[in-house]
Order: structure tokens, then sequence, then C-alpha cells
């Protein structure tokens, strides 16, 4: 148990809808990262908020943004669905300056229609 | 840039038996290292890293892992393997501290399956 939680568990939109994904962080954690993991590959970066700032972005388009909230708590929010967003979003939270050590939530579960 | 390569993408053997998962990266700087251990329906858990201290690596349930910077090889190993250790495995790369923190570049993953 990680201490992170993300909702909903699953997910299912149609192509052209906005879907806003949460994730409660550890305690004491200020550093919450978002990762996609698209079916048979592995996670990739999508970006990272620290201190309720955008602290680095993969190479995903504009359509993908977030919030950090003061309480560390985040969201990702994905406008202008796309078939190809379907996939497990996992969210990471961390305590910068401890050694680089994410815990993840088990994910939400997108399908988009 | 950096990458991870997982030479395999299922790797199958009988318990009792040594558990080798290959991973090896490129990266244009000093790499920290990592292997993530998923559970189906799970997030991933880590199992260990290497962050620039001692290339042999210790981590959890038995696992432990050598940096070999002259093979930019991360290869995963335990040497008895057990029927809980039946899951995918991501080996992870990132530029070591500073602007890079906690933005992991990942692997494509190795399922193992372990047989009685």
């Amino acid at each position: 148990e990680t201490g992170v939680t993300q909702s909903p568990t699953h997910l299912i939109k149609t192509r052209g809808q906005q879907v806003t994904l949460r994730c409660s962080s550890q305690s004491g954690h200020n550093t919450v990262s978002w990762y996609q993991q698209a079916l048979g590959q592995g996670p990739q970066f999508i970006f990272q908020y620290y201190r309720e700032e955008e602290n680095g972005r993969g190479n995903f388009p504009p359509r993908f943004s977030g919030l950090q909230f003061p309480n560390y708590s985040s969201e990702l929010n994905v406008n202008a669905l796309e078939l190809d967003d379907s996939a497990l979003y996992l969210c990471a939270s961390s305590l910068r300056g401890n050694g680089e050590k994410l815990f993840f939530g088990s994910g939400t579960q997108l399908s988009v229609l | 840039a950096q990458s991870v390569t997982q030479l395999g993408s299922h790797v199958s053997v009988s318990e009792g038996a040594l558990v080798l998962l290959r991973c090896n990266y490129s990266s244009s700087v000093p790499p920290y290292l990592f292997w993530y251990v998923q559970y189906p329906n799970q997030g991933l858990q880590l199992l260990l890293k290497y962050t620039s201290a001692a290339t042999l690596v210790k981590g959890i349930n038995g696992f432990e892992a050598e940096f070999k910077k002259s093979e930019t090889s991360f290869h995963l190993t335990k040497p008895s393997a057990h029927m809980s250790d039946a899951a995918e495995y991501f080996c992870a790369v990132s530029e070591a501290g500073g602007t890079s923190y906690g933005k992991l570049t990942f692997g494509q993953g190795t399922i193992l399956t372990v047989h009685p």
C-alpha cells in the first residue's frame, strides 16, 4: 500500500469528450508525476507538478493539462479525447530530495470509444 | 535523450530457478536506474534503484541488479524464483538529479512467468 490513491479506477468516454482524473498523494509528498501506460507498453512520462507549478513535460500535446493543489493532490485533464488516449494513467507522488523514490497509485483505466 | 531496452518481452522459469531479466540503457549523462514490478491491476512498486553509489544494488524480495557502465546494462537477478514473483517488470532510467527528478523513461516491460 503506497498511500497514493487515484479516482476513478475505471472510466469510459467517447471520442471528443473531456476527462478529469484525480490523484491524492502520500502524506508529506510535494511532487506529483503523471504517466500514461498504453496496453503492452511501459509507462510514458506526461508531466510533473512540484509545489503547484508544472515542472517538466513529456512528449504530450497541450490538450493534456494538469493542476496541483495546496494539499499537493493533483488532477490530470484531457480535452478532445482520441481513441489512442485509451490507457492506464498512473500518478506517482514523491518528496523531492528523498532519492528519487516514487510511490505509484493503482491507476485509472480510461477507455475511449 | 535517454532510452531503455528490455531484452525479452516474456521470460519463463521454473520455481527455484535463477531469474535473469535484461536491461540496457542509453543516456548522455550519468544515469539513475530503477527496476519496478507491476502486479495485475496494480501500480508500480520499486524493487531497487542505482544512484551512483555501489554498483551492485540489493532490493526487496531477494532481487538484485548490477550496474555495468562499460556494457550500459542493469540486469535484474534473483537466485531462486518463487511463484509470487510472477508479474511484469520494468526497467527505467532518469538523468541523475536536478531537473530530471522523478521523470523516468521506462522500458517496454518483461512478463515473468514462474512454473511449479
